[in-house]
């Protein structure tokens, strides 16, 4: 059973431009989840979809947004890059919330540099 | 904010068991504790979790207390490739929440 997939796996951009991220969920698997790793500042949570809806948002500001597909692919779109948006960032998903086993299982990630 | 804590760093020599603490004492009757490690810049990778009784697979033992305030994640025969930051994580058992990761344990398996 093939695992989350996550493209491109390294992407440099500049500052002010806009990178998308993208992700494949496991098989079955209806949520997505958005997290970025920073240097220094370990895993944070950026966004959680589900069924095409948004359901949560970590603390991050409205330049970070996304969406997901009808086949529960999604994207993370980074506006107006910044220098301090250097990061891995890692995409997880999982079984609908509510079932067991909703374990989140993880990508490789997309390591994104900002120069 | 994690709702857990744990030692910053542990050493486990090769070939022995590798046993990790977590403190949660803030533990909600419906929440699991979930377990993570990552590999030096891959992906974290799901270990194991529990709610309230031992569990055990292919990778790991988990340990929770029966008060459910501690858990220890027990690898039993460590090698080199176990060398990784290891992550306790309580979470709702509904599963409508994110993870939040905490700063992990450094575990580094020496030869």
């Amino acid at each position: 059973e093939a695992g989350v997939t996550q493209s491109p796996t390294h992407l440099i951009k500049t500052r002010g431009q806009q990178a998308t991220l993208r992700c494949s969920p496991i098989s079955g698997h209806t949520s997505v989840y958005w997290y970025q790793q920073a240097l220094g500042l370990g895993l944070q949570f950026l966004l959680w979809y589900d069924e095409g809806e948004e359901r949560n948002r970590g603390n991050f500001p409205p330049r970070f947004s996304g969406r997901q597909f009808p086949n529960y692919s999604s994207e993370l779109n980074v506006n107006a890059l910044e220098l301090e948006d250097s990061a891995l960032y890692l995409c997880a998903s999982s079984l609908a919330p509510g079932l067991a086993g909703n374990e989140q299982f993880f990508g490789p990630g997309t390591r994104l540099t900002v120069l | 904010d994690a709702k857990t804590t744990q030692p910053p760093s542990m050493d486990c020599a090769e070939g022995r068991a590798a046993n990790l603490p977590c403190n949660h004492s803030t533990i909600s009757g419906n929440e699991y504790v979930y377990w993570y490690r990552q590999i030096h810049s891959q992906g974290p990778q799901y270990i194991i979790h529990g709610l309230k009784n031992n569990e055990t697979n292919e990778m790991a033992s988990l340990i929770i207390t029966e008060d459910r305030k501690s858990s220890t994640l027990i690898l039993p025969h460590a090698t080199l490739r176990d060398t990784a930051v290891y992550y306790c994580i309580v979470r709702s058992r509904s599963g409508n929440t994110p993870l939040v990761f905490g700063k992990g344990t450094r575990l580094s398996v020496i030869a």
